[in-house]
């Protein structure tokens, strides 16, 4: 089967920094993506890691390690705003992309 | 730039009844194109995806279909609605570049009573 984990809810204080875990399992695999999704509206895309390492979009930073089927979604300097559930994704095959159950983060003043 | 156009943004529908949720999308051309599904505070669960006209790939065995008329129209369908079916509709098209990001439309949010 295919999975992908992620904690359900994070909590942090605004200005701070905070980590992300996901770790998948897949038959097949081309890549992790993130997306940010506010309550009600829909998700929105972040990053995308193919290769082991870390990508860097401004405050937002993704890294992915193949060899431990294992990413994370590092943001920085974080803002009210940022408050919203965070989903990793997984493109599988050459079409087929699933979700993981999202986390919930919330920043505290 | 693409466009994904949903609709009905909103619908309350009886157990029982059928259903019929249309994604249009403009600005690309034979686009890889999905149907999710999301609980209330859940994830985003995979219904189907298509890659082509006709061509239909389905995740999840359950009441609803999934339907390609034209290369850029996409239809979710149940002959007969459950009330597990009520959640939030995603419809997305993949990008072209090397990410494959997922683009999303606003959603189609079905209550069955």
């Amino acid at each position: 089967g295919q999975s992908l984990e992620q904690p359900s809810e994070v909590t942090a204080v605004e200005g701070a920094i905070v980590q992300i875990n996901c770790t998948y399992q897949t038959s097949g695999f081309y890549g992790l993506s993130w997306y940010q999704q506010h309550d009600g509206g829909a998700p929105t895309f972040l990053s995308y890691n193919a290769l082991d390492g870390l990508e860097e979009t401004g405050r937002f930073s993704s890294f992915l390690s193949r060899s431990d089927s294992y990413g994370y979604l590092l943001l920085q300097e974080l803002q009210m705003k940022d408050s919203a559930s965070y989903f990793c994704a997984v493109r599988g095959g050459a079409s087929k992309i699933i979700f993981g159950s999202g986390t919930r983060l919330s920043i505290r003043p | 730039s693409q466009t994904i156009h949903q609709w009905p943004a909103t619908l309350v529908q009886p157990v029982g009844s059928p259903l019929s949720l249309e994604c249009t999308v403009e600005g690309t051309s034979n686009p890889n194109l999905y149907w999710y599904r999301q609980a209330a505070g859940r994830g985003l669960q995979l219904l189907f995806y298509s890659v082509g006209i006709g061509q239909i790939s389905s995740e999840v065995p359950q009441n609803l279909s999934a339907s390609r008329p034209q290369d850029r129209q996409f239809i979710l369908s149940s002959k007969k609605l459950l009330l597990s079916d009520s959640g939030f509709y995603l419809c997305a098209i993949r990008g072209q570049g090397k990410t494959g990001e997922l683009f999303f439309g606003e959603g189609s949010r079905l209550t069955v009573l």
